[in-house]
């Protein structure tokens, strides 16, 4: 089976950096992506990591080391639109040149004045 | 362009009854994803569609849950004899590969 562990909440204060852990125990896997949706809204893509090491996307960054079977999203300079839900999702073979992503339970971000 | 669409938006109905739910994904895309999330839950793999190719039907919940995908393009996620447990947002997703999904509003489930 698959499971990936994420924590469920994180709370962090406008300004500051935070770091969203993600580790995932599954089978063909292909790399490691985070989404973000709002409240209401339809997740959005962020990053995605094919490869180990560190892939920056502005304030966003996104870390994997599939030797730990460990990734992480890292936010910089928070503002309070960052608040919001954070899912990581593994990429994996499913079988028969098929490929699914399997999200994460999410971790719900408050940034904080 | 335009972005995934789906319809409805909302969709009250009452137990037993059947439902369909509707995806028009970005022009162009081969893939098609269907999920469901619960309320402060993560997303449920349902259904994956995947140009020509036979769908993945790994995480249909139940043989309630049904879907197709038209001319590789429009889907229609069909729930028959709805039960309470149904209710949920669910979502659909388009994309090239399976890297970047670019997701639906979602439409949002409620079975009295």
């Amino acid at each position: 089976g698959q499971s990936l562990e994420q924590p469920s909440e994180v709370t962090a204060v406008e300004g500051a950096i935070v770091q969203i852990n993600c580790t995932y125990q599954t089978s063909g896997f292909y790399g490691l992506s985070w989404y973000q949706q709002h409240d209401g809204g339809a997740p959005t893509f962020l990053s995605y990591n094919g490869l180990d090491g560190l892939e920056e996307t502005g304030r966003f960054s996104s870390f994997l080391s599939r030797s730990d079977s460990y990734g992480y999203l890292l936010l910089q300079e928070l503002q309070m639109k960052d608040s919001a839900s954070y899912f990581c999702a593994v990429k994996q073979d499913s079988g028969a040149g098929s490929y699914q992503l399997t999200f994460g339970k999410g971790t719900k971000l408050s940034v904080i004045p | 362009g335009a972005g995934v669409s789906q319809s409805p938006s909302n969709k009250v109905t009452e137990k037993g009854k059947d439902v369909e739910l509707r995806c028009d994904p970005i022009s162009g895309h081969t893939a098609l994803y269907w999920y469901r999330q619960s309320l402060g839950q993560g997303l449920e793999f349902l259904i994956y569609f995947q140009g020509n190719s036979a769908p993945d039907k790994s995480g249909l919940p139940s043989d309630r849950f049904s879907a197709e995908r038209t001319g590789g393009s429009v889907s229609t996620l069909t729930i028959q004899r709805t039960q309470q447990e149904d209710s949920a947002v669910y979502l659909c997703a388009s994309s090239w590969g399976v890297d970047t999904q670019y997701f639906g509003p979602g439409t949002r489930l409620t079975v009295l």
